[in-house]
């Protein structure tokens, strides 16, 4: 099955603990995204990657960092200098381009709870 | 400051009724409108693109409209069903190189039996 997977999808962090989130497709696309989703807020882009080795900061990417090192991979990890990490993370990929190349497909989440 | 608004309220339909979602956009001229569904705790799928120069898309139950004018898509179900009830995001494709997306906070839409 072509898709993209997130894992894990729950997952519990003590303050000043750094986490990773991890963020795996099997679309052969070339860009691919970090968003978080509050409670009634739309989706906020963490970062993002238009092909490996490379990624661009979005509008929150403070507190966060990314790596890109494979096409297939795109690891987010939450550090301790995010002071409000508690929320839904998604992780999504296109094609990359214009009207349908630019559809996202999305991963199931991952729902982060500091405790 | 550019904006881009869907009904904050949930929208409450009767079964069998068309339901209709409003998105607006303010200072933005996209070349494409998305429009996708999102479950609760699960990702957002895509349903239905629009370009900037198309008045109307159809797909199956569902119909876009676009107006570039009023800044406005109008996003419809015909014979609304329970299983339809969802988040509905609209996402703005601005054509810009970094191929980003901007996306609404989405309208909770419940299918009343």
């Amino acid at each position: 099955d072509g898709g993209i997977t997130q894992s894990p999808k729950y997952l519990f962090r003590k303050e000043g603990q750094n986490v990773t989130l991890s963020c795996e497709q099997n679309l052969n696309h070339d860009a691919m995204y970090w968003y978080r989703q509050d409670p009634g807020q739309g989706l906020r882009l963490i970062y993002y990657s238009q092909i490996v080795n490379d990624f661009q900061k979005g509008d929150i990417a403070e507190g966060y960092s990314v790596s890109r090192e494979k096409k297939e991979s795109f690891p987010l990890t939450v550090t301790s200098a995010q002071k409000n990490p508690t929320a839904f993370y998604l992780c999504a990929s296109s094609i990359r381009g214009q009207g349908l190349k630019a559809t996202q497909y999305f991963g199931p989440g991952t729902r982060l709870t500091v405790l | 400051s550019q904006k881009i608004e869907q009904n904050s309220e949930a929208l409450n339909i009767q079964e069998g009724k068309t339901a209709t979602l409003t998105c607006n956009y303010t200072n933005y001229s996209p070349a494409y409108l998305q429009w996708y569904r999102q479950d609760p705790g699960r990702g957002p799928v895509f349903l239905l693109l629009i370009r900037e120069n198309e008045k109307e898309k159809r797909k199956e139950r569902l119909k876009v409209t676009f107006d570039t004018t009023l800044k406005q898509s109008l996003f419809h179900i015909t014979a609304s069903q329970p299983a339809d009830s969802a988040t509905y995001l609209c996402a703005l494709d601005l054509a810009r190189s970094n191929y980003q997306l901007i996306w609404g906070a989405g309208t909770k839409l419940i299918i009343k039996p």
